[in-house]
């Protein structure tokens, strides 16, 4: 049973538009989101998040938004650029989780186009 | 300063030994995660060290998987008699921890190849 769920397994954008990676999750227990950018044989480096108690957060040209009654946020990377090119994966955690586990989607590979 | 190291780097392994993986955390995080990603899956919880307190469990696959963490610093991730399903990229992660939420930091991860 996958709790969080990122549909596309992969996206292409030319450089300089818009970037938009959509993540769905079922549990309504979770109350803080996170995108995860990961490179080839690297860890997971965060890139921004987003408490539920919010339905927006910017960060440079990064932009998280959130749909509670969707269960749906999706991560807006505007413009987009050769070096954004990467896995993306949503993440999600629950605050009665002591632990701040984070329930993972399967990612999203964004390839820009020069 | 240091991030989360992983040793080693890749490991491979015959069906049916035992292996152990390593984990040195950012200096003064207090929790420490291991996570897996198999081949075209998202990460996937195993274990989770918080202090000194007991680890949550709760998502190792099997009892082959266990880990301890000494001293509150080092963790060692062991799978015992290694089955090919185990072939993944094991990834440890750091945080400060506590009840406010705090990004976790990974390391590069450790890829472990069953034949």
């Amino acid at each position: 049973d996958q709790q969080v769920k990122q549909n596309s397994p992969s996206l292409s954008v030319q450089e300089g538009r818009i970037s938009i990676l959509n993540c769905d999750y079922t549990n309504s227990m979770f109350d803080y989101f996170l995108w995860y950018k990961k490179y080839p044989a690297e860890g997971p480096t965060f890139l921004i998040s987003i408490s539920s108690i919010k339905d927006k957060n910017e960060d440079g040209r990064f932009t998280v938004f959130l749909n509670k009654s969707a269960k749906h946020l999706s991560l807006h990377i505007v413009p987009s650029q050769p070096g954004d090119s990467a896995v993306y994966f949503c993440a999600a955690s629950a605050r009665r989780n002591a632990g701040n586990m984070l329930t993972f989607g399967g990612g999203t590979r964004l390839m820009v186009k020069p | 300063g240091a991030g989360v190291s992983q040793s080693p780097s890749n490991k491979v392994t015959e069906k049916g030994k035992d292996v152990e993986l390593r984990c040195d955390p950012i200096s003064g995080h207090t929790a420490l995660y291991w996570y897996r990603q198999s081949l075209g899956q998202g990460l996937e919880f195993l274990i989770y060290f918080q202090g000194n307190s007991a680890p949550d469990k709760s998502g190792l696959p099997s009892d082959r998987f266990s880990a301890e963490r000494t001293g509150g610093s080092v963790s060692t991730l062991t799978i015992q008699r290694t089955q090919q399903e185990d072939s993944a990229v094991y990834l440890c992660a750091s945080s400060f921890g506590g009840l406010s939420y705090n990004e976790q930091f990974f390391g590069p991860g450790t890829r472990l190849t069953v034949l």
